[in-house]
Formats: C-alpha cells, sequence, structure tokens
C-alpha cells in the first residue's frame, strides 16, 4: 500500500513569491493534516481536514496560507506571498478513525530567500 | 506551558546498548495518547509505539518499549539493543483527547546518535 505521496520534495523561492505544495494521503483515510516544522523544533499543526471540510484551521495564517482539499482526497497548502519566516519543513499526514495514529509523509523542504 | 518536554537535546549510545529518551507531558484530560516517532535524515516521519492514558500495560513494539508513569505524567521511550540506523531525531507526542482525528502535539525532540 502506497503511503503519504507530497511533491515538491523541495522547493526554493524568493521572497514574495507564491508556492503551492501538494499531498495525496493514503488511500480511504478521511482525516488530512498538515503541519509545519521549524529548524530544530517539533511539527506544529496548520490545519486538518475531515473528509473535505476543515475542521481546525485555528493555526493556519490565513492572511498569506490558504488550503483545499477537493473532493476530500488530495490536498493543496498554499502561500502567497512567502516570507522569510515560512522557511520550514511542511509536512501532511493523514489517519483513518479506527487506526490509532497518524501515517507522514516526507515532507516538502521549502527555503525562503 | 509546554505540552511535551523533551530534556534531552542529544544522547549519544554505543551500538548493542539500550538507551531511554526521556518524555514528560502536561494536561488535565483523563483521556490523551502518547506517540512516538522516528525522524531521520530523509525527513519523515515514522511512527514507532503508542500508550494510551487508560492502558494498564506498558506499550512495547519489537526493540521499542514505553515506560509509562503515569503519576509522573512522563512516557520515556526505551531501545534496547541499538543499532546504527536508530541514529535519527525521536519526537514524542500526545493527543488530547484520545480520539481519532485530534492533532498531534509535538515536543522539540532529541537527536539520537549510535556509534559502532
Amino acid at each position: 500500500e502506497a503511503g503519504v505521496v507530497q511533491s515538491p520534495r523541495y522547493k526554493i523561492i524568493e521572497k514574495k513569491q507564491p508556492v503551492a505544495f501538494w499531498c495525496n494521503p493514503i488511500s480511504g483515510h478521511n482525516t488530512l493534516y498538515w503541519y509545519r516544522q521549524n529548524l530544530g523544533q517539533g511539527p506544529e499543526l496548520l490545519i486538518r481536514y475531515e473528509n473535505e471540510e476543515a475542521v481546525d484551521d485555528s493555526q493556519l495564517p490565513k492572511d498569506r496560507f490558504s488550503a483545499e482539499r477537493l473532493k476530500g482526497v488530495d490536498s493543496t497548502l498554499k502561500i502567497q506571498p512567502a516570507e522569510l519566516g515560512d522557511s520550514a519543513v511542511y509536512l501532511c499526514a493523514s489517519s483513518l478513525a479506527s487506526l490509532k495514529t497518524q501515517y507522514f509523509g516526507p515532507g516538502t523542504r521549502l527555503l525562503v530567500l | 506551558a509546554q505540552k511535551i518536554t523533551q530534556t534531552q537535546p542529544g544522547m549519544f549510545v554505543q551500538e548493542k546498548e539500550a538507551v531511554t529518551l526521556d518524555c514528560t507531558y502536561d494536561t488535565s484530560d483523563q483521556s490523551y495518547g502518547l506517540f512516538w516517532y522516528k525522524q531521520p535524515s530523509s525527513g519523515e516521519m515514522i511512527f514507532l509505539i503508542y500508550q494510551g492514558s487508560y492502558d494498564e500495560q506498558n506499550a512495547t513494539e519489537g526493540r521499542y518499549s514505553l515506560n509509562f508513569q503515569k503519576a509522573r505524567k512522563s512516557a520515556n521511550l526505551v531501545i534496547s539493543a541499538s543499532q546504527l540506523g536508530d541514529s535519527a531525531m525521536y519526537f514524542c507526542a500526545m493527543r488530547e483527547p484520545n480520539q481519532a482525528g485530534t492533532a498531534l502535539i509535538f515536543g522539540k525532540g532529541t537527536t539520537l546518535s549510535v556509534s559502532s
């Protein structure tokens, strides 16, 4: 069974540019999470989806970040415009109600210059 | 206040030795879950072990065991017979309440280095 897929793996952009990350969860997993991991820190939740509904986006900086999960499967996270402080690893995870844990993708490493 | 505290920034161990990675947590919920993840340099978070707050037995998964001391609010990870491939960052995480779909709260991690 395929794991959580994320692309791109790496992205380097200049500040004020837009950037988008894509995530395809494990097949059948109804819950999808986006986390941000700053250097030397643990991941922190940005947004959580139950199917296509965003049920927890309290930590998403809505002035520049947006996310969508059309049809309740794959998801896109966008930053526009990017700032230097957005440099981080963006991790996508998915889970199923019957399972104990979340499964993570390999992440997208973003560097904003 | 920190929800999850990992006080060891780095730990060093020799191959085949056991190592304990510390984790303390803070919650007023009776229902919570505790997790350990491994993050190698490739970046992916790999699930290792889970302990529910109502579980009476300490969780074990192969070479990993979780030393759960509820009264002390600690959930230390014990890795027996360390291997070179265990070198990675290790994160303790909590889910409160312990319901499927709830996001995880992570500590800052401990870097484990295993030498031959």
